[in-house]
């Protein structure tokens, strides 16, 4: 079963526009959610938890329990947020899911 | 610095051939993990490592081995390698002291004719 869904695969903003990534998740108990990235030519790294509360390169991600989501938010986007984010899941019994990514384009 | 390493980065294999994916990390963590990707798929968790004495299966499991010979190696079989196993893998590491955040290695493109 599906345990993450990011439901845009291809998602492109304008430079300083505001940037919503969407991620809803299915499971029962209390999972740990965050968000991956992946520049071009780099490895795939953290962005940040939502255990940490932290806000990381200007993103911000809120865990909405009742919509079951972890949507990730910038309010200006730049160019180098260019990139592929993944949302991830982890389980209680730590297994981690990953949704299918989105890949974020800022146009000049 | 401390790293994540895969080898190889690039193979070509034929079906029914056994592979082995190598996986080394110099971070210290205690904690491995397995994954392939595939476009549209994401990332899916094949197996994953706790300690030396610690196995588990992932999500896609079936068709795959692991091996954790130390703290620093894990290894990633494939028995005998069927093209719908071709995809990019990834080895990462984990550290409970780090809240669990991933260390990814560059991962290794393996296609299987």
């Amino acid at each position: 079963a599906q345990r993450v869904t990011q439901p845009e695969k291809l998602l492109s903003v304008f430079k300083g526009a505001p940037v919503e990534l969407k991620c809803n998740y299915s499971y029962s108990g209390s999972p740990e959610l965050f968000w991956y990235v992946q520049y071009s030519r780099q490895r795939l790294q953290l962005l940040l938890r939502h255990i940490s509360r932290e806000s990381i390169k200007g993103f911000t991600a809120d865990l909405n329990k009742g919509e079951t989501s972890f949507h990730l938010k910038k309010p200006f986007a730049q160019e180098e947020d260019s990139a592929m984010y993944y949302c991830a899941l982890r389980d209680t019994g730590n297994q981690f899911y990953f949704g299918t990514g989105t890949s974020l384009t800022v146009i000049p | 610095d401390a790293d994540v390493t895969q080898t190889p980065r690039n193979r070509i294999t034929k079906t029914g051939k056994r592979i082995m994916l190598e996986c080394s990390q110099t971070k210290g963590h205690d904690r491995m993990y397995w994954y392939r990707q595939d476009p549209g798929l994401g990332l899916r968790l094949i197996y994953y490592s706790f300690d030396v004495k610690d196995i588990n299966k992932g999500e896609i499991s079936d068709g795959y081995s692991v091996s954790r010979q130390a703290q620093a190696k894990f290894s990633l079989s494939l028995e005998s390698a069927i093209p719908n196993q071709t995809a990019l893998y990834f080895c990462a590491t984990s550290d409970f002291g780090t809240l669990d955040e991933q260390f990814f290695g560059p991962g290794t493109r393996l296609t299987v004719l």
